[in-house]
């Protein structure tokens, strides 16, 4: 089974809208990351927030990390047509040493 | 700037035959990773390395091998091809396993009829 899980599996905003999705893990991590996928090309990492952060951003992303919920959240500001993709968390756990992905998150900004 | 570089980019194969999915990274990094794509299951791990000289199982390793052949290459084969390993593969490699950023590679989309 598969360690993160997004939420929602699609998301359809206007441009100039706001997106969030959110990824929910089972056992406890050492960091998190979160991809983005365009259509047919490999992924692209965004951001890695460890397990003793709180918040993170970049640019217009903003991450956070709830380890009592075992949840994070990507917020994407002021959205872009260009923002148009697949976004996938990913959880590390050193013990077991592996980074597993979630099904992912299929985001669409209309124009 | 190459980073990781996948080949080949499409194959079809036929059901039993074999072939090996070629990747290597110019940017040092220590670990290397294999996973497949399928519609609506997001990535699955197939086999890593966290360094040169080691190989791990990941969560879907049956039906393949690897081969870590130095630093920079990571080889994935299928020694008899089945339809269930229709998927998009992909190469991925990173400085430390799991603590830094993955960089990945385009991608080679399989099918096995």
């Amino acid at each position: 089974s598969q360690q993160g899980e997004e939420d929602p599996q699609a998301l359809s905003i206007q441009e100039g809208e706001n997106a969030t999705m959110n990824c929910s893990y089972k056992t406890s991590i050492n960091n998190l990351q979160w991809y983005r996928q365009n259509s047919g090309r490999g992924l692209v990492h965004l951001i890695l927030i460890r397990s003793n952060e709180r918040e993170k951003h970049s640019g217009r992303l903003r991450v956070t990390l709830d380890t009592s919920k075992k949840s994070s959240s990507l917020l994407i500001t002021a959205s872009r047509a260009a923002d148009t993709a697949s976004y996938f968390c990913a959880c590390y756990k050193a013990a077991g040493n592996k980074l597993t992905f979630g099904g992912g998150t299929r985001v669409l900004v209309k124009p | 700037n190459a980073g990781v570089t996948q080949t080949p980019k499409f194959q079809v194969l036929k059901t039993g035959q074999s072939m090996t999915l070629q990747c290597a990274q110019d940017m040092n990094h220590n670990s290397m990773y294999w996973y497949r794509q399928d519609p609506g299951m997001g990535l699955r791990l197939i086999y890593y390395s966290a360094s040169e000289g080691t190989t791990d199982k990941g969560e879907v390793p049956n039906g393949y091998n690897v081969s870590r052949l130095n630093k920079r290459e990571f080889s994935l084969r299928l020694e008899s091809a089945a339809p269930s390993q229709t998927s998009v593969y992909f190469c991925a490699s990173s400085a430390q396993t799991g603590n830094t950023e993955a960089f990945f590679g385009q991608g080679t989309r399989l099918t096995v009829v």
